[in-house]
């Protein structure tokens, strides 16, 4: 199948910092790819569609100024997490399919993002 | 937009048993319908998925039923293995690549 890269695995940052975390679609291109958000013990929620060369689509109740998106290639998307607080400690993983129509989605392995 | 409920929250069988997990969606444009198994920390891993043309599918112990009209999709899984426990989602694609996911069940197979 293909191949959803997520990097990095954890990352610890302190209150008031940003973090990057980066999806890279490693064996196909991707014009979409999908953000989501997992509490402990919760479902994935969907943050937002990632959209090549344009605006990311922010779900309804997501910050897009806290949580920036940017989708400059075929076969990367990045989140920024800006000015983090304790609250904003999850686990952030993203998502690719190769085609469109209803085919498989790949997800990343995922970033467990903790701020201290 | 579409909203996807899952039942129940936690189920514990015994290995050999049968289980059996619901979900209800309510966007009827929904037209794809996967199942994944989280375990802790790891990434979603699709187990099986039904499109809204097919009723049924079955894949060895695994098998998911969809009835369009009432908007409702089960995931069954026969002779379970104590390897089997895992967090299982059910989720919808509404249209633009998108899934929505239901709350997840975490089932407990005994040995």
């Amino acid at each position: 199948g293909a191949v959803v890269s997520q990097h990095p695995s954890r990352v610890i940052c302190k209150s008031g910092t940003s973090v990057k975390i980066e999806c890279r679609s490693l064996d196909f291109q991707a014009t979409t790819m999908f953000w989501y958000r997992q509490f402990p013990k919760k479902s994935l929620m969907l943050m937002a569609t990632s959209n090549e060369g344009s605006k990311a689509t922010y779900e309804q109740g997501v910050e897009k100024d806290k949580f920036l998106i940017n989708h400059a290639s075929l076969t990367l998307s990045t989140l920024t997490v800006t000015s983090a607080h304790p609250e904003d400690s999850s686990f952030y993983i993203c998502s690719a399919r190769p085609g469109t129509g209803n085919t498989e989605a790949f997800f990343g392995q995922g970033t467990r993002l903790t701020v201290v | 937009g579409e909203n996807v409920e899952q039942h129940p929250s936690t189920l514990s069988v015994q290995e050999g048993d049968s289980a059996v997990i619901k979900c209800t969606y309510s966007d009827s444009a929904s037209n794809y319908f996967p199942w994944y198994k989280q375990e802790l920390g790891k990434r979603p891993q699709l187990i099986i998925d039904i499109r809204s043309n097919v009723g049924e599918k079955k894949d060895q112990r695994i098998a998911v039923t969809l009835n369009k009209t009432a908007k409702h999709f089960s995931l069954h899984i026969t002779e379970t293995q104590p390897e089997d426990s895992a967090v299982y989602f059910c989720a919808a694609r509404p249209g633009g690549g998108k899934l929505i996911f239901g709350q997840g069940t975490e089932l407990s197979v005994k040995p």
